[in-house]
């Protein structure tokens, strides 16, 4: 599967427990968007990297959010001392060098549960 | 901020019957994207459109982008099962960032 690939597909955590999320992106595909997609809503971005640099953060993402892509290839998203607020469905997508950012491609998604 | 408003909210259709979704945007977007979603993944992207005025047909999905650039529909001819699913719009401006803002989906029901 050369699709963008997203791990885990689903997290039940505690409140106040740590999770860290995984997206690998489709190969060579050197934007990498994070959105949050909340039930009955569409997703919403929270930040996106051009290969390693982190170009924009949405005011959705608070200071427990955190997200990395340290080799400009897969990325995480970390969510510290996670609050039932966090439930949410995290996308990932990536966008290859050649296009002119448009048309994204999703991963599945992790399914977070906050309890 | 940039806000788009998806109608209808939701549609319950019989199979082989059209329909016809749109949204409206309160600021202009250089492009204009149609996903589809099913249950528990990802977007799946149907089609994009990059011009004012642009129609474009993708089977029998067809969308285009509003002259004024605050708004597009997506019409499905003879509609089937298999096409049930949330759609969702998104638009792009004229930054360089290409990051999308998603209006909150159209749920779509097709009975046999």
């Amino acid at each position: 599967d050369t699709g963008v690939s997203q791990d885990p597909r689903h997290k039940i955590t505690k409140r106040g427990q740590n999770v860290t999320f995984r997206c690998d992106p489709i190969s060579e595909h050197n934007r990498l968007y994070w959105y949050r997609q909340t039930l009955g809503q569409g997703p919403e971005f929270l930040t996106y990297f051009q290969n390693e640099a982190q170009l924009e953060k949405s005011r959705l993402l608070s200071d427990r959010f955190s997200a990395e892509r340290p080799k400009g290839s897969f990325s995480t998203l970390e969510i510290q001392r996670t609050e039932q607020g966090d439930s949410a469905m995290y996308l990932c997508a990536s966008v290859p060098a050649i296009l002119a950012y448009n048309e994204q491609f999703f991963g599945p998604g992790t399914r977070l549960t906050v309890l | 901020g940039q806000q788009l408003n998806q109608s209808p909210q939701s549609m319950f259709i019989q199979e082989g019957e059209d329909v016809s979704m749109n949204c409206t945007s309160s600021s202009i977007f250089n492009t204009w994207l149609w996903y589809k979603q099913d249950p528990g993944e990802g977007p799946v992207l149907l089609i994009a459109l990059y011009k004012a005025g642009e129609l474009t047909s993708n089977g029998r999905l067809t969308a285009q982008f509003g002259i004024t650039r605050k708004d597009s529909f997506l019409n499905i001819s003879a509609s089937i099962p298999s096409d049930v699913g949330i759609y969702f719009c998104a638009g792009q401006d004229n930054t360089n960032a290409g990051k999308s803002t998603f209006g909150d989906g159209t749920t779509l029901t097709v009975k046999p």
